[in-house]
């Protein structure tokens, strides 16, 4: 079975915070890692996706590549009450799916 | 770049009819185009996975039957959903992938099936 896993929160962050938010997933041999924000009632929307091990920074977020630890995070920085949304973590097992893990709620509050 | 739309948005219909449901890539070439649902407070599930001009693979649980897919060109895939009740009621989100990145995939704004 291969498992994406998130904490589901809330994350609960004042604004002008960083927001934290963090992935495992179980398949050593995946490729290609993604975010993605939904917003309540919204489709999910492409933050931005990391293949390499190492951050890659854009705008406000930085995502955070593990393979060893198979771990990905995505950091949010000066975090804003519009960042409140569910995000959702991705990964590419091959086979041209993703599997999604089940979204952190994040909570930014003004 | 990478717009996905979808039509209808939200769609109302009586128990026992068929509805469709059109995913367009609108400024790229889908190769791969992929049919989610999700329910209230869950997560996206994959329904089917389906390239230009082969059929469909749906995934286990999904039955291929009552959920048409027909993915006819490389900017169009469509979702029927026959002979509908009220348990299909459900939020239809589709993504495709394509172009450059391959595995990227964009999702269109969803679809609200609600069957009376």
């Amino acid at each position: 079975q291969k498992e994406v896993e998130q904490n589901s929160g809330p994350l609960s962050v004042p604004e002008g915070a960083i927001a934290s938010l963090n992935c495992t997933y179980s398949d050593r041999g995946s490729q290609s890692f993604f975010w993605y924000r939904q917003y309540s009632g919204k489709s999910p929307e492409l933050i931005m996706s990391i293949y390499s091990n190492g951050d890659k920074e854009d705008g406000r977020f930085t995502a955070q590549l593990n393979k060893a630890s198979q771990y990905v995070s995505l950091l949010i920085r000066d975090s804003q009450p519009s960042d409140s949304a569910t995000y959702l973590c991705a990964v590419n097992t091959g086979f041209q799916k993703l599997v999604f893990g089940t979204g952190t709620r994040l909570l930014v509050s003004p | 770049g990478a717009v996905v739309s979808q039509h209808p948005s939200w769609v109302i219909c009586k128990s026992g009819t068929s509805v469709k449901i059109e995913c367009r890539s609108l400024d790229f070439q889908a190769t791969t185009m992929f049919w989610y649902r999700q329910f209230p407070k869950q997560s996206l599930m994959l329904m089917a996975t389906s390239n230009e001009g082969s059929k469909a693979t749906y995934e286990q649980g999904v039955e291929k039957d009552k959920f048409l897919i027909n993915h006819a060109s490389l900017t169009l895939s469509t979702l029927t959903v026959t002979s509908a009740h009220p348990e299909d009621s459900s939020f239809y989100i589709c993504s495709a992938s394509g172009g450059g990145q391959t595995d990227t995939q964009y999702f269109g704004p969803g679809t609200r099936l609600t069957v009376l």
